[in-house]
């Protein structure tokens, strides 16, 4: 079966304040990746951890790591009304870089 | 650098006729992915390909899709005899040659609607 869960499944905050999303996953995996879709848009890479990795940054974002929970986190900080969109965690297969699976997403509202 | 195309961009069909739908991937890119997004849920996994090779197409139905990847022109996803349940959004994805950590580029979908 397809790995993967993001929660919640929706989120809805006001402008300036943080957004956590969270993935769980159930095999070992190679690397995890985020993506954001747009409404009605195909989806855009944000970041990728190495399962070697606990946490990486970039720009307003920031992403955990932990692979003995088989979970991984993503922060938005200071969250701009740009930021509405659905957030999709995707892993990969242990020794197969090439297969990826993605989460049902969170759905982030970003309130003016 | 165009990105990933897909064409056509909305598709209507009658139960019963066939969907095809392309996808050129990135210049560059010799992996092709095919994922199917019903409303408000997630990415499902269908189909991966290299030109001329199916890697992995463990997420297809067995019956009636088929997909390809040709030496030359785009991927095709073919759906015979549709039925109102393959209404959905069909996604591409490409990415580089193996050979690590590799991130895929989507298109912006094919939106499958079915009579």
């Amino acid at each position: 079966s397809q790995q993967g869960e993001e929660d919640p499944q929706a989120l809805s905050i006001q402008e300036g304040e943080n957004a956590t999303m969270n993935c769980s996953y159930k095999t070992s995996i190679n690397n995890l990746q985020w993506y954001r879709q747009n409404s009605g848009r195909g989806l855009v890479h944000l970041i990728l951890i190495r399962s070697n990795e606990r946490e990486k940054h970039s720009g307003r974002l920031r992403v955990t790591l932990d692979t003995s929970k088989k979970s991984s986190s993503l922060l938005i900080t200071a969250s701009r009304a740009a930021d509405t969109a659905s957030y999709f965690c995707a892993t990969d297969v242990i020794d197969n870089f090439n297969k990826f699976y993605f989460g049902s997403g969170t759905k982030l509202n970003v309130k003016p | 650098n165009a990105g990933v195309m897909q064409n056509p961009r909305h598709l209507v069909r009658r139960r019963g006729q066939e969907a095809r739908l392309r996808c050129s991937p990135m210049k560059g890119h010799s992996h092709v992915y095919w994922y199917r997004q019903l409303p408000e849920e997630g990415l499902k996994f269908m189909v991966y390909l290299q030109k001329e090779n199916i890697i992995d197409e463990s997420g297809m139905p067995k019956e009636r899709f088929s997909a390809e990847f040709p030496k030359e022109g785009p991927s095709i996803l073919r759906i015979q005899q549709v039925v109102r349940g393959d209404s959905a959004a069909y996604f591409c994805a490409s990415s580089p040659p193996a050979g690590g950590a590799n991130v895929l580029t989507f298109g912006a979908g094919s939106r499958l609607t079915v009579l």
